[in-house]
């Protein structure tokens, strides 16, 4: 069981909006910074939001994410068939300086 | 560009010994911290530790301290992970992956390791 919470799977229409949570605590993402990972079917995840939600370049901005408390989200609007995939959600341990867990992954199907 | 370019698949027995290995180009390599990654099928991935090749200070991650051992070689740019005594429980995909601040901002191909009696 993964120390970030996501839920298995979510889906969704193509053109529609889905968004993904992601459940820590105050000691992981309570103080520290959220980043998204995209992993594609045989493939190596890829970075698509550091520091809770700045985009990296090549991420258009239907995708964006936020963080509240113990909590972040990633939105995808405007749904599109490349989007299927499965997402991560990860922390840093500030106090350690050493990465923090992952989520245990969302699998976006888009129908 | 950064690149991360990893060593091909691998089958080995259990007890075996295995060191795999990051080719790293495109940015100085001395100065940015590396990780090693766990993807086991059908799961999330799992930081197993962090190399710094500047100085070659390695950091574990406790789930995976004195099974394995990450180093560098500075002169090649490359990256390190190694285990003395394989267990079948070892069989996943490895990632080596350059961290950024708080994040993991270029990744490698990944590595498949099967072990298997």
């Amino acid at each position: 069981q993964s120390v970030l919470t996501q839920p298995p799977s979510v889906s969704a229409a193509p053109g529609q909006e889905v968004t993904i949570s992601c459940s820590g605590t105050s000691s992981n993402i309570g103080t520290n910074f959220v980043s998204w990972y995209q992993q594609l079917p045989l493939t190596a995840p890829k970075l698509l939001i550091y520091e809770n939600k700045k985009r990296r370049s090549w991420v258009p901005d239907r995708i964006s994410a936020s963080k509240s408390g113990t909590s972040a989200t990633l939105a995808i609007t405007g749904l599109q068939a490349g989007d299927e995939a499965i997402y991560y959600c990860a922390t840093w341990d500030s106090s350690l300086s050493v990465p923090g867990p992952f989520g245990g992954g969302t699998k976006l199907t888009v129908l | 560009e950064v690149q991360l370019v990893q060593s091909g698949p691998e089958v080995k027995k259990p007890g075996e010994s295995l060191r795999i290995s990051c080719k790293a180009s495109g940015y100085s390599f001395s100065t940015s911290w590396i990780a090693w990654v766990r993807q086991m099928p059908g799961k999330g991935p799992e930081w197993m530790g962090i190399v710094y090749p500047g100085d070659s200070d390695v950091r574990y991650s406790p789930s995976f301290q004195g099974h394995v051992t990450i180093s560098v070689d500075k002169s090649t740019t490359t990256a390190f992970l190694q285990w003395n005594s394989l267990r079948i429980s070892d069989s996943a995909t490895y990632y080596c992956a350059k961290l950024f601040a708080s994040y993991y901002d270029s990744c490698g191909q990944g590595t498949l390791v099967t072990v298997s009696s």
